[in-house]
């Protein structure tokens, strides 16, 4: 079974602050993304990435930039932290067997505030 | 834009029951999956029902899909304790779409 973990697991910082959060998967998954969940509108794409140095825009960008420096670590980087950007993020990745539309293996999610 | 909801925010019931949770979508789709999110953890897959087949099982869950009307449902027989979580679908187009979620709480 796919492994998936972040780091850290909570993370306050103040506005106009710099964060990275921090991705790994251990099954050999081609495909790796960042999603935000927030109440009342689930799960939301961030970026995604089909390999290593690959970088695909999701549906909600903006603020956001991501790094995939090898095949099983994906960043994500708000340069300048905003209140609006205070959620729950979630890093998964899927079988490149299937493409990008595959099953999902999501890790324990980063809780995020923004002050 | 969502491309797959659930129907009900959030559905209660007790230890033993039945339960089905709704999904509606509106967008073509190859397939849809169903996922499960406990409390402090991330999402995890139930059942995957591809858009030619009508029905899927493991073990307590049944998945439908109505390809004519845009729609699923997840029943779950049989309830236990731990199957309180947050029940999602996602659409699986030309990628994954996630609706907004029902929570069910199922008490002893």
């Amino acid at each position: 079974e796919a492994a998936v973990t972040q780091s850290p697991r909570n993370k306050v910082t103040v506005t106009g602050g710099n964060v990275t959060l921090s991705c790994r998967q251990t099954n050999s998954h081609n495909y790796m993304y960042w999603y935000r969940q927030d109440t009342g509108h689930g799960l939301r794409l961030i970026h995604y990435s089909y390999g290593a140095g690959n970088l695909q825009i999701g549906d909600v960008p903006d603020g956001y930039k991501a790094t995939r420096t090898t095949q099983e670590d994906f960043f994500l980087l708000l340069e300048l932290a905003s209140p609006s950007q205070t959620s729950l993020y979630f890093c998964a990745s899927s079988d490149p067997r299937w493409g990008g539309r595959a099953e999902q293996f999501f890790g324990p999610g980063t809780r995020l505030t923004v002050l | 834009s969502q491309l797959a909801e659930e129907n009900s925010w959030a559905l209660s019931v007790h230890e033993g029951e039945s339960v089905t949770v709704n999904c509606s979508y509106k967008t073509s789709i190859t397939a849809l999956q169903w996922y499960r999110q406990k409390s402090g953890k991330g999402p995890a897959q139930l059942i995957l029902i591809r858009s030619n087949e009508r029905e899927k099982r493991n073990g307590r869950l049944r998945a439908t899909l109505d390809t004519s009307s845009q729609s699923s449902s997840l029943s779950i027989t049989a309830t236990r304790c731990e199957d309180t979580a947050v029940y999602f679908c996602a659409g699986m187009g030309y990628k994954l779409t996630f609706g907004t979620g029902t929570s069910l709480l199922v008490d002893p």
